[in-house]
Protein backbone atom coordinates (compact mmCIF):
# COMPACT_ATOMS: atom_id res chain seq x y z
CA UNK A 1 0.00 0.00 0.00
CA UNK A 2 1.32 3.76 -0.53
CA UNK A 3 1.76 5.77 1.63
CA UNK A 4 3.99 8.86 3.25
CA UNK A 5 5.97 9.92 5.72
CA UNK A 6 7.23 13.22 6.45
CA UNK A 7 8.80 12.82 10.02
CA UNK A 8 9.12 16.99 11.21
CA UNK A 9 5.93 18.05 12.13
CA UNK A 10 7.23 21.56 13.41
CA UNK A 11 9.97 22.68 11.70
CA UNK A 12 11.05 26.67 12.69
CA UNK A 13 13.38 28.59 10.44
CA UNK A 14 14.42 32.24 10.89
CA UNK A 15 13.43 34.62 8.04
CA UNK A 16 16.16 34.27 5.40
CA UNK A 17 17.62 30.86 6.14
CA UNK A 18 17.19 28.04 3.93
CA UNK A 19 14.67 25.67 4.30
CA UNK A 20 14.44 21.81 3.64
CA UNK A 21 11.47 19.05 4.56
CA UNK A 22 11.58 15.87 3.96
CA UNK A 23 9.38 13.50 2.50
CA UNK A 24 9.75 9.93 2.18
CA UNK A 25 7.34 7.49 0.25
CA UNK A 26 6.44 4.20 0.14
CA UNK A 27 4.84 3.07 -3.75
CA UNK A 28 5.46 0.12 -5.64
CA UNK A 29 5.54 1.47 -9.22
CA UNK A 30 7.15 5.46 -10.41
CA UNK A 31 4.98 7.58 -8.31
CA UNK A 32 3.72 10.78 -9.15
CA UNK A 33 4.50 13.11 -6.10
CA UNK A 34 3.03 16.21 -5.14
CA UNK A 35 3.84 19.13 -2.76
CA UNK A 36 0.90 21.06 -1.42
CA UNK A 37 0.73 24.16 1.01
CA UNK A 38 -1.88 25.59 2.92
CA UNK A 39 -1.53 28.65 4.28
CA UNK A 40 -3.65 29.93 7.76
CA UNK A 41 -7.59 30.17 6.17
CA UNK A 42 -6.93 29.22 2.90
CA UNK A 43 -6.92 25.60 0.95
CA UNK A 44 -4.39 23.52 -0.16
CA UNK A 45 -2.09 25.28 -3.00
CA UNK A 46 0.10 22.95 -4.91
CA UNK A 47 3.59 24.08 -5.08
CA UNK A 48 4.83 21.72 -7.39
CA UNK A 49 4.62 18.19 -9.16
CA UNK A 50 6.71 15.15 -9.99
CA UNK A 51 5.66 13.08 -12.90
CA UNK A 52 9.09 12.27 -14.77
CA UNK A 53 11.70 13.81 -16.19
CA UNK A 54 14.43 16.47 -14.76
CA UNK A 55 14.61 14.71 -11.08
CA UNK A 56 14.73 18.81 -9.53
CA UNK A 57 11.68 20.32 -10.09
CA UNK A 58 11.01 24.26 -9.61
CA UNK A 59 7.78 25.05 -8.23
CA UNK A 60 5.95 28.23 -7.26
CA UNK A 61 6.98 30.79 -4.38
CA UNK A 62 10.55 29.98 -4.90
CA UNK A 63 10.22 26.19 -3.79
CA UNK A 64 12.10 22.89 -5.49
CA UNK A 65 12.14 19.54 -4.65
CA UNK A 66 14.40 16.56 -5.75
CA UNK A 67 12.83 13.05 -6.31
CA UNK A 68 15.24 10.26 -5.35
CA UNK A 69 14.40 7.18 -6.28
CA UNK A 70 17.13 5.04 -4.51
CA UNK A 71 15.94 7.02 -1.25
CA UNK A 72 12.41 6.87 -1.88
CA UNK A 73 12.54 10.81 -1.09
CA UNK A 74 10.95 13.82 -2.54
CA UNK A 75 12.37 16.71 -0.65
CA UNK A 76 11.33 20.64 -0.29
CA UNK A 77 13.45 22.83 -0.66
CA UNK A 78 13.99 26.94 -0.51
CA UNK A 79 17.17 28.87 -0.55
CA UNK A 80 15.54 31.84 1.64
CA UNK A 81 12.45 32.01 3.84
CA UNK A 82 10.14 34.91 3.74
CA UNK A 83 7.64 35.11 7.05
CA UNK A 84 4.83 34.83 4.12
CA UNK A 85 6.27 30.74 4.07
CA UNK A 86 4.81 30.17 7.44
CA UNK A 87 1.99 27.49 6.58
CA UNK A 88 1.85 23.98 6.74
CA UNK A 89 3.16 21.18 4.08
CA UNK A 90 2.23 18.37 2.58
CA UNK A 91 3.66 15.41 0.49
CA UNK A 92 1.71 13.55 -1.39
CA UNK A 93 1.89 10.41 -3.62
CA UNK A 94 -0.81 9.80 -6.35
CA UNK A 95 -1.18 6.26 -8.54
CA UNK A 96 0.75 6.15 -11.50
CA UNK A 97 -2.39 5.47 -13.93
CA UNK A 98 -3.78 8.81 -12.89
CA UNK A 99 -3.38 9.51 -9.25
CA UNK A 100 -7.24 9.39 -8.73
CA UNK A 101 -6.44 9.08 -5.42
CA UNK A 102 -3.96 11.06 -3.55
CA UNK A 103 -2.30 9.33 -0.01
CA UNK A 104 -0.58 12.27 2.17
CA UNK A 105 1.74 12.72 4.89
CA UNK A 106 0.85 14.44 8.35
CA UNK A 107 2.24 17.55 7.21
CA UNK A 108 4.60 19.77 8.62
CA UNK A 109 3.75 22.93 10.38
CA UNK A 110 6.86 25.41 9.11
CA UNK A 111 7.11 28.71 11.55
CA UNK A 112 9.55 31.43 10.60
CA UNK A 113 11.08 33.41 13.14
CA UNK A 114 12.16 36.74 12.91
CA UNK B 1 -11.93 31.48 -13.51
CA UNK B 2 -13.14 30.13 -10.43
CA UNK B 3 -11.67 27.66 -8.04
CA UNK B 4 -13.17 25.19 -6.09
CA UNK B 5 -16.13 26.73 -4.20
CA UNK B 6 -16.86 24.71 -0.71
CA UNK B 7 -20.08 25.71 1.71
CA UNK B 8 -20.15 26.24 4.42
CA UNK B 9 -16.87 27.03 5.55
CA UNK B 10 -17.31 26.44 9.34
CA UNK B 11 -20.06 24.42 10.76
CA UNK B 12 -20.84 23.61 14.47
CA UNK B 13 -23.68 20.99 14.50
CA UNK B 14 -24.83 18.89 17.85
CA UNK B 15 -24.10 15.13 17.71
CA UNK B 16 -27.32 13.60 16.04
CA UNK B 17 -27.67 16.33 13.94
CA UNK B 18 -27.68 16.26 10.17
CA UNK B 19 -25.16 18.05 8.03
CA UNK B 20 -24.72 18.95 4.72
CA UNK B 21 -21.69 20.03 2.61
CA UNK B 22 -21.03 21.10 -0.91
CA UNK B 23 -18.31 21.82 -3.10
CA UNK B 24 -18.64 23.23 -6.18
CA UNK B 25 -15.59 21.95 -8.58
CA UNK B 26 -13.91 24.01 -11.65
CA UNK B 27 -16.12 24.75 -14.40
CA UNK B 28 -15.82 20.86 -16.45
CA UNK B 29 -13.63 19.08 -14.24
CA UNK B 30 -14.65 15.72 -14.60
CA UNK B 31 -13.26 14.13 -11.61
CA UNK B 32 -14.70 15.61 -8.47
CA UNK B 33 -12.56 14.34 -4.93
CA UNK B 34 -13.46 14.49 -1.07
CA UNK B 35 -10.64 14.43 1.70
CA UNK B 36 -11.03 14.26 5.15
CA UNK B 37 -8.77 15.68 8.04
CA UNK B 38 -9.12 14.76 11.26
CA UNK B 39 -7.23 16.76 13.73
CA UNK B 40 -3.26 16.24 13.50
CA UNK B 41 -4.14 13.18 11.54
CA UNK B 42 -2.99 13.10 7.88
CA UNK B 43 -5.31 14.11 5.21
CA UNK B 44 -7.43 10.78 3.82
CA UNK B 45 -9.34 10.47 0.76
CA UNK B 46 -12.95 9.75 1.21
CA UNK B 47 -14.31 8.80 -2.66
CA UNK B 48 -14.23 10.11 -6.23
CA UNK B 49 -16.43 11.21 -8.73
CA UNK B 50 -16.15 10.67 -12.07
CA UNK B 51 -18.79 13.10 -13.67
CA UNK B 52 -22.05 11.76 -11.43
CA UNK B 53 -20.64 8.53 -11.04
CA UNK B 54 -19.07 7.01 -7.63
CA UNK B 55 -15.82 5.78 -9.18
CA UNK B 56 -14.03 4.83 -5.79
CA UNK B 57 -15.73 5.50 -2.65
CA UNK B 58 -13.43 3.07 -0.47
CA UNK B 59 -12.62 5.69 2.13
CA UNK B 60 -16.05 6.54 3.11
CA UNK B 61 -15.69 5.70 6.95
CA UNK B 62 -19.57 4.56 7.18
CA UNK B 63 -23.02 4.42 6.24
CA UNK B 64 -23.42 7.40 8.04
CA UNK B 65 -21.75 9.52 4.88
CA UNK B 66 -23.54 10.08 1.74
CA UNK B 67 -22.10 11.68 -1.24
CA UNK B 68 -23.83 12.48 -4.50
CA UNK B 69 -23.43 14.92 -7.73
CA UNK B 70 -26.21 14.73 -9.18
CA UNK B 71 -25.92 16.40 -12.80
CA UNK B 72 -22.30 16.09 -12.55
CA UNK B 73 -21.53 19.51 -11.47
CA UNK B 74 -21.46 20.52 -7.78
CA UNK B 75 -21.04 17.92 -4.99
CA UNK B 76 -22.51 16.97 -1.25
CA UNK B 77 -21.83 15.11 1.24
CA UNK B 78 -23.69 14.45 3.89
CA UNK B 79 -23.23 13.35 7.24
CA UNK B 80 -26.60 11.46 9.30
CA UNK B 81 -26.34 11.57 12.12
CA UNK B 82 -22.99 13.09 13.48
CA UNK B 83 -20.72 11.90 15.72
CA UNK B 84 -18.21 13.56 17.43
CA UNK B 85 -15.35 11.73 15.74
CA UNK B 86 -16.71 13.32 12.60
CA UNK B 87 -14.80 16.61 13.08
CA UNK B 88 -12.68 17.85 11.01
CA UNK B 89 -11.73 19.86 8.03
CA UNK B 90 -13.69 18.44 4.61
CA UNK B 91 -11.68 19.19 1.47
CA UNK B 92 -12.92 19.16 -2.08
CA UNK B 93 -11.28 18.80 -4.73
CA UNK B 94 -11.58 18.32 -8.88
CA UNK B 95 -9.73 17.83 -12.12
CA UNK B 96 -9.82 17.13 -15.34
CA UNK B 97 -8.68 14.58 -18.35
CA UNK B 98 -6.56 16.60 -20.68
CA UNK B 99 -4.28 14.24 -23.15
CA UNK B 100 -4.99 10.76 -21.97
CA UNK B 101 -3.91 11.37 -18.16
CA UNK B 102 -5.37 13.30 -15.34
CA UNK B 103 -4.33 16.61 -14.42
CA UNK B 104 -3.28 17.61 -10.81
CA UNK B 105 -6.44 18.14 -8.21
CA UNK B 106 -7.08 21.66 -7.41
CA UNK B 107 -8.35 21.94 -3.78
CA UNK B 108 -10.93 24.09 -2.39
CA UNK B 109 -10.61 25.72 1.34
CA UNK B 110 -12.27 23.15 3.28
CA UNK B 111 -15.59 22.64 5.52
CA UNK B 112 -14.18 22.72 9.12
CA UNK B 113 -17.10 20.61 10.54
CA UNK B 114 -17.14 20.36 14.64
CA UNK B 115 -19.55 18.08 16.32
CA UNK B 116 -20.27 18.90 19.81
Amino acid sequence: AQSVTQPDIHITVSEGASLELRCNYSYGATPYLFWYVQSPGQGLQLLLKYFSGDTLVQGIKGFEAEFKRSQSSFNLRKPSVHWSDAAEYFCAVGANTGFQKLVFGTGTRLLVSP
Amino acid sequence: EAGVTQFPSHSVIEKGQTVTLRCDPISGHDNLYWYRRVMGKEIKFLLHFVKESKQDESGMPNNRFLAERTGGTYSTLKVQPAELEDSGVYFCASSQWTGGMNTEAFFGQGTRLTVV
